[in-house]
């Protein structure tokens, strides 16, 4: 157990719609990122939040947002689904911001969009 | 282009022998690189992460070496179990923020009785 928490664990919706992922990072993590892993993919970096304040971004689409709270909780807000949109979206946790640190990985919310 | 290609796409070995895993990248500056196990349909799990100082880095039957000169790694697999099937994933950090973490696709490895 990592102990980043990532719900829902899975979620099926239809296109045009709107999902929220939730993240909560592992305890005294200040640093949290989001991951979209489609089939067959490597992971790409969609963007990186650093005590409630954007720190990097990455091939985010516009249609996409996201957002990290006072509590160090984040969200994922996807909005105008399509089809291409189904993957794996992973949240990750740090202490630092920087790229030195180890990076902890939730597992994942698995998002269809039929 | 930053880049991290892996070698072989996949692998099926019996339980018990070794295997190794081949990375070249081409991210420049180089921070450090690191390597993942990531489970079917579960998160990335670190392996090992080494530095440009650093050569080779053991976590168990985990062995990772890094050549800086030839931008290129490995990871070894010893005696290898049923559990160890996975993806493995070779990550390059081109420094500063971890948004600079460049991935590669991975090496499925399916440990076989």
């Amino acid at each position: 157990d990592s102990g980043v928490t990532q719900t829902p664990k899975h979620l099926i919706t239809a296109t045009g719609q709107r999902v929220t992922l939730r993240c909560s990072p592992r305890s005294g993590d200040l640093s949290v990122y989001w991951y979209q892993q489609s089939l067959d993919q490597g992971l790409q970096f969609l963007i990186q939040y650093y005590n409630g304040e954007e720190r990097a971004k990455g091939n985010i689409l516009e249609r996409f947002s996201a957002q990290q709270f006072p509590d160090l909780h984040s969200e994922l807000n996807l909005s105008s689904l399509e089809l291409g949109d189904s993957a794996l979206y992973f949240c990750a946790s740090s202490v630092i911001q920087t790229n030195t640190g180890e990076l902890f990985f939730g597992e994942g919310s698995r998002l269809t969009v039929l | 282009k930053n880049q991290v290609e892996q070698s072989p796409q996949s692998l099926i070995i019996l339980e018990g022998k070794n295997c190794t895993l081949q990375c070249n990248y081409t991210v420049s500056p180089f921070s450090n690189l690191r390597w993942y196990k990531q489970d079917t349909g579960r998160g990335p799990v670190s392996l090992t992460i080494m530095t440009f100082s650093e050569n080779t880095k053991s976590n168990g039957r985990y062995t990772a070496t890094l050549d800086a000169d030839t931008k290129q790694s490995s990871l070894h697999i010893t005696a290898s179990q049923l559990s160890d099937s996975a993806s493995y994933i070779c990550v390059v950090s081109g420094g500063g923020s971890q948004g600079n973490l460049i991935f590669g696709k991975g090496t499925k490895l399916s440990v076989k009785p």
